[in-house]
């Protein structure tokens, strides 16, 4: 199995932007789709995007995912910040029939 | 509307067992798939394994295979997750949620606390 690295933690201010790195530790980041999945404290997670780049209905056009092959790695960037955004968030890919999750970063918005 | 409510919180001694209900409405029961995900006291997601409520064999994470059991039942649309030799380090939320092309809607969270 692979593992999925996510940075602890981030931080921004409100109105910039945010870039949270999911780096696949063996195999390619495009032999499987990644999904990104928020979860603010207390509360279910959900999904904020699906199949790489992919957003569910409702989730705000800030939102945007992507894969980089040259540093096998997947992204969520999140334009114009705002307080409601702090949260963590979590990646997620296949191994097969396994799914794999990332251990998560906490988005502080300052 | 879709709505998945989980069993409420329960408590239970190492080396016990316990089963978790995830009640499905508002959608075709057995026309999606349910994926079980646990999540320790401020730790991250951690997936167990998948429910196929048509009938199919479920599949499970390695690290839970032969301590999991995962079951549906069409007559009540309710999905169920069950697991032997609770120890501590299996104190967590467990979560039940539908997947579509991805995790579209999940249950509230079941507390369980394995503690002597």
């Amino acid at each position: 199995n692979f593992m999925l690295t996510q940075p602890h933690s981030v931080s921004e201010s409100p109105g910039k932007t945010v870039t949270i790195s999911c780096t696949r530790s063996s195999g390619s980041i495009a032999t499987a789709y990644v999904q990104w999945y928020q979860q603010r404290p207390g509360s279910s997670p959900t999904t904020v995007i699906y199949e790489d780049k992919q957003k569910p209905s409702g989730v705000p056009d800030r939102f945007s995912g992507s894969i980089d092959r040259s540093s096998n790695s997947a992204s969520l960037t999140i334009s114009g910040l705002k307080p409601e955004d702090e949260a963590d968030y979590y990646c997620q890919s296949s191994d097969g029939g396994d799914r794999v999750f990332g251990g998560g970063t906490k988005l502080t918005v300052l | 509307q879709v709505q998945l409510v989980q069993s409420g919180a329960e408590v239970k001694k190492p080396g016990a067992s316990m089963k978790i209900s995830c009640e499905t409405s508002g959608y075709t029961f057995i026309a999606y798939y349910i994926y079980w995900v646990r999540q320790a006291p401020g730790q991250g997601l951690e997936w167990m394994g998948i429910s196929n409520p048509s009938g199919g064999s479920p599949r499970y994470a390695q690290k839970f295979q032969g301590r999991v059991t995962m079951t549906s039942d069409t007559s009540t649309n309710t999905v169920y997750m069950e697991m032997s030799s609770l120890t501590s380090e299996d104190t967590a939320v467990y979560y039940c949620a539908r997947w579509t092309y991805y995790l579209d809607y999940w249950g509230q969270g079941t507390l369980v606390t394995v503690s002597s």
